[in-house]
Order: structure tokens, then sequence, then C-alpha cells
């Protein structure tokens, strides 16, 4: 158990439709950061959060957006969902050099 | 981000040792070498890092080429549970909480 804790574990839903995926980062890391893993593309960065601030992006689309709170739990928002979406989201934390990761929310679109 | 070339895919028996090769030949001096493993159907999982000398902790150890060109991820002895995708990652040492850039990896079948 890494820590991370990830929710929903899975999610069906329709093609145009928007979801949100909620990260709880590891007691104490500041950081959080989301990838997706696809079929075709791999394991890709998407964005990092770091203690609420936006520190880097990656290959995220504008139909996708995130923030980190306060409490330092993080979400993921897809919008206008394609087919294309579906996939594995993983969310991660750190707090030196190792990244933890979540057990991920995998996405079935329509 | 620099570069790394792993074989797509290896075999090994039952508590036998894994010699897991990565080749880095376009590494800088700032980069640190790192290795995730991702069982199935699970997120990576952290397995061990390091800059230039050959470390060793309790899930495996990482020997670093003089050059620092290559590296090798020894599994001393294979269980069915390591059967997994193993990424070598390179990572500049001044990039605190930067992002992991994953390849293709090397996928280990655990025979019994």
């Amino acid at each position: 158990d890494s820590g991370v804790t990830q929710t929903p574990k899975h999610l069906i839903t329709a093609t145009g439709q928007r979801v949100t995926l909620r990260c709880s980062p590891r007691s104490g890391d500041l950081s959080v950061y989301w990838y997706q893993q696809s079929l075709d593309q791999g394991l890709q960065f998407l964005i990092q959060y770091y203690n609420g601030e936006e520190r880097a992006k990656g290959n995220i689309l504008e139909r996708f957006s995130a923030q980190q709170f306060p409490d330092l739990h993080s979400e993921l928002n897809l919008s206008s969902l394609e087919l294309g979406d579906s996939a594995l989201y993983f969310c991660a934390s750190s707090a030196a050099d190792t990244q933890y990761f979540g057990p991920g929310t995998r996405l079935t679109v329509l | 981000d620099a570069k790394t070339t792993q074989p797509n895919s290896m075999e090994s028996n039952e508590e036998e040792p894994v010699h897991l090769p990565c080749n880095h030949s376009t590494i800088s001096g700032t980069d640190y070498i790192h290795w995730y493993r991702q069982l199935p159907s699970q997120g990576p999982e952290y397995v061990i890092h390091g800059l230039t000398s050959n470390v060793n902790n309790r899930m495996a150890s990482l020997a670093i080429a003089e050059d620092r060109k290559s590296s090798t991820l020894i599994l001393h002895r294979a269980t069915l549970r390591d059967a997994a995708v193993y990424y070598c990652i390179l990572r500049p040492s001044f990039a605190y909480g930067n992002k992991l850039v994953f390849g293709a990896g090397t996928i280990l079948r655990v025979k019994s």
C-alpha cells in the first residue's frame, strides 16, 4: 500500500460527459502528479501540483483540468469526453525524489 | 529528456537472479538513474535509484557502469511476484519533485 488513495476505482461514462477523479496523497506529501496510461501511448505525465500551485504541465488536453486543495488532495476534471480518453489515470505524490503511485482510476468512455 | 533503451521483454526462472539492462548513452552528469516497476493491475512502484555508485536496497541492486552510459537492475532471487514491467528513467538531480518520463520498459516474465 503506497498510502496514495484514488477514487473511484472504475468509472464508465458516455462521450461528451464530464467526470472528476480524486486523489489523496500520502500524509505530508506536498507534490501531486497525474499520469495517464493508455494502450497506445503508455504512461504519460499530465500535470503536477505543489502545495496548491501548478508546478509543471505535460501532455494535458485543454478539456482536462486539475487543482489541488488546501488539504492537499487533488482532483482531475475531464470534460467533453471522447472514446480516446478511455485509460487508466494514476495519481502520485512525493516528498523527495521518490514518487508513490495510487492504484489508479480506470475510465471507460462508451 | 534524456532517453533510455531497454529490451522489450525478458524471461527468468523462479529463484534465479535476473539482470535487467538499460542503456542511456546521452545521460548528463546531473541525471539520476531511477527504476520503477508496474505489477499487473497496479500503479508503478519505486524500486531503486542511484547516481554513480552501485546501490542496494531490500528490493534490488543497481549496478552503474563507470561511464554511466548503462546500468543494470539486479533482482537477486526472482519470485513470481516480480513479474512486472520494469522502467528505467533518467531524472535530473536538480529537478526536485519533477515528472517521471516513462518509456516502454521491459516486461519481465518469471517461470515457476
